[in-house]
């Protein structure tokens, strides 16, 4: 069983949807949620990080966690084409090396 | 400020041969990642340096593959007798101390023909 589970999709939506992605994570000893964004041919660029369980928002994007179910998300408001990118959820320990989700692809579609 | 750079951005080699790749972070920078992508998969940990030594190389796939830190700035990557299954892209990230934000460069895209 992988440490991090992500749909890879891909998904595609219309412009100005809500986007939701997600993943699953299985050690409980995990602390720290990220959410990164990649572009083709590009390396991974942090939007969002959070340690503990509930939503943290920065404008269009909400990140929300349950330890409990160990289960992650994010969400995309009012999607735009820019938003069109692969998502990939990290997660770390003490130990600082990120686990990473296989990512889900998503394009926006104007 | 300039983020973490690589280089080469791409680089081809024959089976056999032996590559550098070259990760010089962000300034200031102590803890710095190498991670390996192959396509359609996330990111996988290769190895972890504090400063000038390696403190976690548990993700290192076999004895072809080191990675030095000499001055705890840049650090090389190293492959030897490539095989066509280290074809992937690299990545280097570095981090401030007491944080746990990994900040990502370009990437070096290897192909092994």
């Amino acid at each position: 069983q992988k440490e991090v589970e992500q749909d890879p999709g891909p998904l595609s939506v219309p412009e100005g949807a809500i986007v939701s992605l997600n993943c699953t994570y299985s050690n409980s000893a995990f602390q720290y949620f990220m959410w990164y964004r990649q572009y083709s041919r590009k390396g991974p660029e942090l939007l969002m990080y959070t340690y503990s369980s509930g939503n943290k928002e920065d404008g269009r994007f909400t990140a929300q966690v349950d330890k409990s179910s160990k289960y992650i998300s994010l969400f995309i408001r009012d999607s735009q084409p820019s938003d069109s990118a692969t998502y990939l959820c990290a997660i770390i320990t003490g130990a600082n090396n990120l686990f990473f989700g296989t990512g889900t692809r998503l394009t926006v579609i104007p | 400020g300039a983020g973490v750079s690589q280089t080469p951005s791409n680089k081809v080699t024959e089976k056999g041969k032996y590559v550098e790749l070259r990760c010089d972070p962000i300034s200031g920078h102590t803890a710095l990642y190498w991670y390996r992508q192959s396509l359609g998969q996330g990111p996988e940990f290769l190895i972890y340096f504090q400063g000038t030594g390696a403190a976690d190389d548990s993700g290192l796939p076999n004895d072809r593959f080191f990675a030095v830190r000499p001055e705890g700035s840049v650090s090389t990557l190293k492959i030897q007798r490539t095989e066509r299954g280290d074809s992937a892209v690299y990545l280097c990230a570095s981090s401030s101390t007491g944080t746990y934000v990994q900040y990502f460069g370009p990437g070096t895209r290897l192909t092994v023909t």
